[in-house]
């Protein structure tokens, strides 16, 4: 248990249908992250908030719209996504907020199948 | 040319051996390294960090890092067969807001 919790855990969906991704971070950081891993690809860092701001979007199609409520929270609003967009969703933080060198903390993940 | 760069494997090596895992960076400014294993099906989980030139030590982990040569390696002495996972290698690039850049990731396979 890294201290980061996502859910669902496994989730799968029409190409027609919204959901959300969420994620729960209990250890007090100010930095959270989306990541997605597709099978025989690297770790792609999707968005960044610190302090509740967005301060990164990696050029990511707008079927993914991110929301930040407060520090602990971050979801992954998802509405018209392609088959492609199956993948491992990463949810990670981290404790200075995204200008500073701290390690990130995963979470487990959640395994998104769109068909 | 890839910013972080690992052979993906798989690396094999038996028990009781040391397995050394490579990585390559291209930003000659990067600042921070760190080494993740992800087992299969789960979430990467950090495993060491290095930010100066040499080695660190922790239990049976080494990390390497030549700046000059932009390459940092993990050595894994004693290898168990529960170290078999896949490895990332993950960089902060200079100038960055401290997002980290991945690796493919090197699988790793430690038989008994």
């Amino acid at each position: 248990e890294t201290g980061v919790t996502q859910t669902p855990r496994h989730l799968v969906m029409g190409m027609t249908n919204k959901k959300s991704l969420k994620c729960e971070q209990h250890l007090g950081h100010n930095a959270m992250y989306w990541y997605k891993q597709s099978a025989k690809k690297p770790l792609e860092l999707m968005f960044v908030y610190s302090l509740e701001e967005r301060v990164e979007n990696n050029s990511v199609p707008s079927r993914f719209s991110p929301e930040c409520p407060n520090s602990s929270h971050l979801f992954l609003h998802l509405h018209t996504l392609q088959p492609e967009d199956s993948a491992l969703y990463l949810c990670a933080s981290s404790q200075g907020g995204a200008k500073r060198v701290d390690t990130q903390y995963f979470g487990p993940g959640t395994r998104l199948t769109v068909l | 040319q890839k910013e972080v760069e690992q052979n993906s494997g798989p690396l094999s090596v038996p028990e009781g051996a040391i397995a050394s895992l490579n990585c390559t960076y291209s930003d000659r400014g990067s600042q921070s390294f760190f080494w993740y294993r992800q087992y299969s099906g789960k979430s990467p989980e950090l495993i060491m960090s290095i930010y100066s030139n040499g080695d660190k030590e922790d239990g049976r982990f080494t990390a390497q890092l030549n700046k000059a040569s932009q390459y940092v390696s993990l050595l894994i002495r004693d290898s168990q067969p529960s170290d078999s996972a896949t490895y990332l290698c993950a960089v902060i690039r200079g100038g960055s807001q401290g997002n980290l850049i991945f690796g493919k990731g090197t699988k790793l396979s430690v038989k008994p």
